[in-house]
């Protein structure tokens, strides 16, 4: 069965600094999907980033970035000049390319980091 | 990106009662939802895969009985809350993806909370 770790329950950056938040997971497959999701208070999810397993680049969104380890199926997150409106619990999921039906192609999170961004 | 909306986004029942909520993907086909529960300041878990058209796919500890899914069409998938109690109260979300060229995303609902009386 495929786990996802976040080791960091919480984390904290101050205004216009850059942090990284910690992922891992575990997998015998060979091609999958990354992703990092955010939830603000609202509770929407909302996706921030995505990586494609076979994919040696590094996945980028504007201030957001990953730092994408197969081997070691590390998946951290990197944010930069975080802002407030980052403050969020930040989800780390896995998805399997088994096609896009049934319980197979279901999504794994992982515990979260909870993100608080201060002045 | 694509769009699901659940409805309703908040709920307050009285125990014993059924709670239904609903799961639309409004501008995309969805073979497959999921459906997650939340605890609060804790991770989203599986609860059960919805088909279109065949029975949905429970996790383990999930009670069939009490959390019914069905999938209808391929833009509505329904949970129902059957003779609900206080420790059913949660936040309940459903996904989906689209039937396309897989992107690997999966597009969330907003969230439908849940409160038993």
């Amino acid at each position: 069965a495929q786990t996802v770790t976040q080791s960091q329950p919480e984390m904290s950056v101050q205004e216009a600094e850059t942090v990284t938040l910690s992922c891992t997971y575990d997998t015998s497959e060979s091609d999958y999907y990354l992703f990092w999701y955010k939830q603000p208070p609202s509770r929407q999810m909302i996706l921030v980033i995505r990586q494609e397993a076979y994919k040696q680049q590094n996945a980028t969104e504007n201030r957001f970035s990953v730092n994408f380890q197969k081997a070691a199926k590390s998946f951290s997150l990197k944010i930069s000049d975080s802002q407030l409106g980052d403050a969020a619990m930040y989800f780390c999921a896995y998805r399997p390319n088994r096609g896009y039906t049934g319980t197979a192609s279901k999504l794994t999170f992982g515990t979260g980091t909870r993100l608080q961004v201060t002045l | 990106g694509a769009v699901v909306s659940q409805h309703p986004s908040w709920v307050i029942c009285k125990s014993g009662t059924s709670v239904k909520i609903e799961c639309r993907s409004l501008d995309f086909q969805a073979t497959t939802m999921f459906w997650y529960r939340q605890f609060p300041k804790q991770s989203l878990m599986l609860m059960a895969t919805s088909n279109e058209g065949s029975k949905a796919t429970y996790e383990q500890g999930v009670e069939k009985d009490k959390f019914l899914i069905n999938h209808a069409s391929l833009t509505l998938s329904t949970l129902t809350v059957t003779s609900a109690h206080p420790e059913d109260s949660s936040f309940y979300i459903c996904s989906a993806g689209t039937s396309g060229p897989n992107t690997g995303e999966l597009f969330f609902g907003e969230g439908s909370r849940l409160t038993v009386l």
